[in-house]
């Protein structure tokens, strides 16, 4: 069965750039009908949108992030990627990945990665 | 803030039924899919679509809808039902959103 699994650094400086890195198990990337998405939560809080990418590389953003935010797939490696640049504290949070299908749905998370932002 | 709206706390009796409701306007056009997400755990998937569970989700999990409003009942709570519980659809730009959650106590 497909998991997903999130990797990267656990603490990133202010103003530097957030780079996380999903790996696909168990199923290729290439599948259509999936978008690939990075979903976050801040310490306490509910669950927010980042965006997502389809396997053929179109992207969609959170219009409130979207100026820092780059969401890219390499399918060779069977992985895709977020990057958040321009970080504060405020983008401390739980960095999820997952996989959406049909009727909005998030079907298959990874299992999370805290990145503090502090010098 | 949210486009979509639920109660931030809901409790049930042991064994006793309860709604758990997610309003917006993106409602009439959308599906909402339903997350349970235990402390220190991720999201999982509980209903999509029309009223879908996914593999390995007790059938006591049922979704719903009418105008703005979806629903999420658990029909004879468990114990193991104690968890936040987030809605999750599109906002007005067709973008996805979720809703800010609904913890839910089992008494």
């Amino acid at each position: 069965q497909v998991q997903l699994q999130e990797s990267g650094p656990g603490l990133v400086k202010p103003s530097q750039t957030l780079s996380l890195t999903c790996t696909v198990s168990g199923g290729s990337i290439s599948s259509g009908g999936y978008y690939w998405s990075w979903i976050r939560q801040h310490p306490g809080k509910g669950l927010e949108w980042i965006g997502y990418i389809y396997y053929s590389g179109s992207t969609y953003y959170n219009p409130s992030l979207k100026s820092r935010v780059t969401i890219s797939v390499d399918t060779s490696k069977n992985q895709f990627s977020l990057k958040l640049s321009s970080v504060t504290a405020a983008d401390t949070a739980v960095y999820y990945c997952a996989r959406g299908r049909t009727y909005n749905a998030f079907d298959i998370w990874g299992q999370g990665t805290m990145v503090t932002v502090s010098s | 803030s949210s486009e979509l709206t639920q109660d931030p706390a809901v409790s049930v009796a042991l064994g006793q039924t309860v709604r758990i409701t997610c309003q917006g306007d993106s409602l009439r056009s959308y599906y909402a899919s339903w997350y349970q997400q235990k402390p220190g755990q991720a999201p999982v998937l509980v209903i999509y679509g029309k009223n879908n569970r996914p593999s390995g989700i007790p059938d006591r999990f049922s979704g719903s809808s009418s105008g703005n409003t979806a629903s999420l009942t658990i029909t004879g709570a468990q114990a193991e039902d104690e968890a936040d519980y987030y809605c999750n659809s599109r906002d007005s730009s067709g973008n996805p959103s979720f809703g800010g959650g609904t913890k839910l106590t089992v008494l």
